[in-house]
Parts: C-alpha cells; structure tokens; sequence
C-alpha cells in the first residue's frame, strides 16, 4: 500500500491560514488522497478528497501536486475548534471510498493558538 | 452527515469480566462496519471488519476469541471484549460506511468507547 508521511504537529495561530502538508511519493495513479481529522477524545471524522485537481468544501481546500507525490490540506482561517490530529489516507479509486479498510498514519496534531 | 453512535461512551470493569461495546448506525444501513483500536497518544489500528449475517474478519494479531464481534442487523454491530485485562483499556471507535446519496459516500465513526480494565 502507497504511504504517507506527516509532520508530527504543528502550531498556527488562531483566525489565520493553516496549510497541512502530507507526502506520498508512492501515490499510484488510481489512489485517491482524503483526509480525516479526529477531534480530542473522539471519533475521526471526514475532511475533504481529490484525485488530480484541487477541491474545495465547506470545511477545507485540498491541493494536490501536479505530479501527485504531495498535497495540502488548506484551513482557511483556522479556529480553536480545528485543533485536532489530521490524517492523510490513500485510497484506492477501484474501491467504494466507504467500505475501503483505512490505514491511518500518525497524522499531524495541530494547535491553535489563541 | 450520517450518524454513528456508540453506547457506552465509557466504562470501568474489573479484570476478568467481559464487556460488550454496541456501535450503531442511526440514520442509514450499514452491511459493513469497521472495529478500531486506539491507544493512548497513538493512530487508530483497524481490529476486524464486521459483516452483516456473516463472520467478521479480523486483522492479524487480533484475537477473534478474544473480541467478539456480532453484526445482527444492518445497523448494529457489538463489540465484546472476553475477560478484559489492563492491557485491554483502550479507546474502541466504530466506522460504518454508507451509500445512502444524500450523504458522501466515505467511512463516518462513532465517537469511541474508553474502556478503562482494573
């Protein structure tokens, strides 16, 4: 399976711009990259996906490289309540996303700082 | 989006006893739903995949006599874990995923059972 990799935390400020970075030099052409994140003391929740194109929702953006060895995870203006362990998983796209076995990495921790 | 819930959301046993973890799925079906382990300050490791009307299938190093798994009805699965020991409290959370077209079409969890064995 393609892994990822993650820096272990990282801090931001309160109400700025946050940019998650996760590696997957590994990526086949058929992985798609989503990402969780799982709030202290809870269950992982879904974040955002992509397969060669940025996206955006209403909680993030995702950019992904051109060469798709990389991407970011953009909180636009980040609140206290993003603070929490994000986590980068490949998933691959033959596959119903949901019923897929998720394999999860050590994540970023993020926090905010008032 | 859809929701998920487990009961209980904690519980303290002595060792020895079993406990039983339920994780429903309250708003849609799930034929699937998935049975993670997490230790304290570390990832969510999958346990088992439990299947609706059949046998759950574990991942290595899981002992299936050990936690059982039951998924009765397409929207309860349990959990239980057979003479617990204090290398057993964890924190379990349970994922079902849904095809339902008004909800993405990802894995939504539960938000996690603490087990705390004595």
């Amino acid at each position: 399976d393609a892994k990822t990799t993650q820096p272990n935390s990282m801090e931001s400020n309160e109400e700025e711009p946050v940019h998650l970075p996760c590696n997957h030099s590994t990526i086949s052409g058929t992985d798609y990259i989503h990402w969780y994140r799982q709030l202290p003391s809870q269950g992982p929740e879904y974040v955002i996906h992509g397969l060669t194109s940025n996206v955006n929702n209403r909680m993030a953006s995702l950019a992904i490289a051109e060469d798709r060895k990389s991407s970011t995870l953009i909180l636009h203006r980040a609140t206290l309540r993003d603070a929490a362990v994000y986590y980068c998983i490949l998933i691959p796209s033959i596959s119903n996303f949901g019923n897929e076995k998720l394999t999860f990495g050590t994540g970023t921790r993020l926090t905010i700082i008032p | 989006g859809a929701v998920v819930s487990q009961h209980p959301s904690w519980v303290i046993c002595k060792s020895g006893t079993s406990v039983k973890i339920e994780c429903r799925s309250l708003d849609f079906q799930a034929t699937t739903m998935f049975w993670y382990r997490q230790f304290p300050k570390q990832s969510l490791m999958l346990m088992a995949t439990s299947n609706e009307g059949s046998k759950a299938t574990y991942e290595q190093g899981v002992e299936k006599d050990k936690f059982l798994i039951n998924h009765a009805s397409l929207t309860l699965s349990t959990l239980t874990v057979t003479s617990a020991h204090p290398e057993d409290s964890s924190f379990y959370i349970c994922s079902a995923p849904t095809l339902a077209p008004t909800y993405q079409e990802t894995q939504y969890f539960g938000p996690g059972t603490r087990l705390l064995v004595l």
